[in-house]
This record gives C-alpha cells, structure tokens and sequence, in this order.
C-alpha cells in the first residue's frame, strides 16, 4: 500500500541552528514528492517538489529537501532556522495506482517550533 | 495570497441549517478539491473536479455536496451536519502539466457544527 510516514510529531530547534524535519514513503513506481507549510489559520503553502533530476531540491524561503531513493526518504532541511519558520510541514506523494493520478498521500504533518 | 479564494473564512451552523462554502481560484488550473482537515488526523481528500466533472468521491457522506459550475468555481453545500463535521475546509487547485501536480491551497473555512 502506498504511504508517508512523518516519524515525528514535533521538532524543537534553535534559531540559527539547523533543521530537519524528515519523511518516508512507500509508492511503486518513481515518485512524485511534495512538502507543504501550514501557518496558524492559513491552508497549506507549497514548498518545494521533486519529480526527477538532481537529488537536492532547493525550495522557498531556503528550504530544501533530500531525495534518497535507496532509503525511501525525503527529508526537508534548511541550514539556519527562523523562529519565523515555527508552523506544521506536511510531506505528500503523488498516487500512482491508475486512475488516481491527481490524488495526493500525505503524511500527518511535523509541528516545527523554533526557539529565539 | 495564493490564488485561490475561501470564503467565508469562519462558520458556524446549527445541525439543520443549510449552508454552502465558496471557492474561487485565479490561475487558470483544471483540477479543483475539496479536503477536510481535522486535528490529529491525515488531511482527508473528499473530493476532485477536473474541468467541472468529478473525478473522484471519497466516500464522502451524502450531506456534503459538492458543486463545480465552471473550471474556476468550487461550491460545497451543507445540510443537516452532525458535530464531528467540524474542521477546517481547504479547497485546492492544481495544473496537470506542465503543473507538475502541485497543489495550491485556499485559506480555509473553519466550520463548527453545534
């Protein structure tokens, strides 16, 4: 069955440090990958994507995510946290079981909270 | 601002009112949605238009229904709702190519059925 899977449910982190917020998922075929932010009382906001190409993705606001075929991961990242950054990151794929190609699988979302 | 347009924004409704929620989206997509996302749980797809037709219903329980009169309208019609209707409805619209599938996302219409 086709899956994403958010291991945590909240990621501290200070400001000025690194972050990772990390997904894996489960689809046949190559796949297509997504990751969205959601502010307090907005929808979600694209990120960034990967499809095929170089397995570093580059995204908004200096996101960017790593695609790891073998490990079936795509971990979100960015090299200095905002607090500003502190909202909901949700990862999704693209189904790829026939007739199903608009539909989204996501996971249940990483609360990110960025310390000053 | 992302192109697509909720309203109204905030909602409550009592369980035998009828009420409908609007979408609009500016940017000239082919897919609209409808989603349900409530604490704790994977956003729920409930349903999927592609140039006015639906493509796919989740399952959806008959006192939502979902209307799409043109390409970049999406109404949601609500009728006799029990309380565990209340979330927050997000409407979505996407371009297949060369969109790459991505999904943009209105704000949202945080419902509370008393």
């Amino acid at each position: 069955a086709q899956s994403v899977a958010q291991p945590e449910d909240q990621v501290n982190v200070a400001e000025g440090n690194p972050l990772t917020v990390k997904c894996t998922y489960s689809v046949s075929g190559n796949p297509y990958l997504f990751w969205y932010v959601q502010y307090p009382n907005r929808g979600l906001q694209f990120l960034l994507k990967y499809i095929t190409g170089d397995n570093l993705v580059k995204g908004s606001y200096g996101f960017e995510a790593e695609f790891n075929k073998s490990q079936t991961s795509f971990h979100l990242k960015k090299p200095s946290a905002l607090v500003s950054d502190s909202a909901l990151y949700f990862c999704a794929v693209r189904d790829m079981s026939a007739g199903n190609n608009r539909k989204l699988i996501w996971g249940l979302g990483t609360s990110l909270a960025v310390n000053p | 601002e992302t192109g697509v347009t909720q309203t109204p924004r905030h909602l409550v409704m009592g369980m035998t009112n009828k009420k409908s929620l609007k979408c609009e989206q500016h940017l000239g997509h082919n897919a609209m949605y409808w989603y349900k996302q409530s604490a704790k749980k994977p956003l729920e797809l409930m349903f999927v238009y592609n140039f006015k037709e639906q493509t796919e219903n989740n399952s959806v329980p008959s006192r939502f229904s979902p209307e799409c009169p043109n390409s970049s309208h999406l109404f949601l019609h609500l009728h006799t709702l029990q309380p565990e209707d209340s979330a927050l409805y997000l409407c979505a619209s996407s371009q297949d190519w060369p969109g790459a599938f991505i999904q943009y996302f209105g704000a949202g219409t945080r419902l509370s059925v008393l």
